[in-house]
């Protein structure tokens, strides 16, 4: 059964600082990683998806990277703005094809001006 | 490009009592989720339609939740009798084949009390 952590659970930086968010899981066997951002009352919003057969994903200011043999995620956001302040999820998919996503809880991230 | 609808935005209802939740998906979008997001935890799927069939429910609890995605397009997903643990914030969202394109709808907010 997949498992997904992310450290840490919430994340105070000054603007302008470049941060990593991290996330681990524990079969190896993961399919997909995803990334999403969560804004207060909102629904979920796809940052960046990592395939089966990719290490790393870059969009703007955001580079995601998927390690599977160490079991480990990491989302690098450059140049930090307070409109970043949002809760960062991380969720795979599950092997064999499954479109089922696993999350974890998520890192409560706040950029202060 | 229409997101993923769902309706209503907020719902309050009293413990016992029954509550149904509706959503639309992305045109052309063949799978249809429903995640349920309990307060700090990350989203964790209830049930997957492929068209208008089941792929996964094993994480729905039969015995008060039931869902159902008639002609394929649109889903409503139902609690009866609702519990003080309902309280979450469901999630609607579809994808494409694979899991691509995975988009979520801005959820129901769901009090129990």
């Amino acid at each position: 059964k997949q498992e997904v952590t992310q450290i840490p659970a919430a994340l105070s930086v000054p603007e302008g600082e470049n941060l990593v968010l991290n996330c681990s899981f524990t079969d190896s066997a993961i399919y997909n990683l995803q990334w999403f951002r969560q804004d207060p009352g909102k629904g979920l919003t796809s940052l960046l998806l990592i395939q089966s057969s990719q290490r790393e994903q870059t969009s703007g200011r955001l580079n995601a990277s998927l390690d599977k043999s160490s079991g480990r995620s990491t989302l690098y956001i450059a140049a930090s703005q307070p409109g970043d302040s949002a809760t960062y999820l991380c969720a795979g998919h599950d092997q064999g094809g499954s479109e089922k996503l696993v999350f974890g809880k998520g890192t409560k991230l706040t950029v202060n001006p | 490009e229409a997101g993923v609808a769902q309706s209503p935005r907020y719902k309050i209802i009293e413990k016992r009592q029954s509550v149904a939740f509706w959503c639309n998906p992305i045109s052309g979008h063949a799978t249809l989720y429903w995640y349920q997001q309990i307060l700090g935890q990350g989203p964790k799927l209830l049930i997957q339609f492929q068209n208008n069939g089941v792929v996964d429910d094993s994480q729905l609890p039969k015995d008060r939740f039931s869902a159902e995605r008639l002609k394929g397009v649109d889903s409503t997903l139902k609690i009866q009798p609702a519990k003080l643990e309902d309280s979450a914030v469901y999630l609607c969202a579809s994808s494409l084949d694979h899991g691509l394109g995975y988009t979520f709808g801005s959820g129901t907010r769901l009090t129990v009390v």
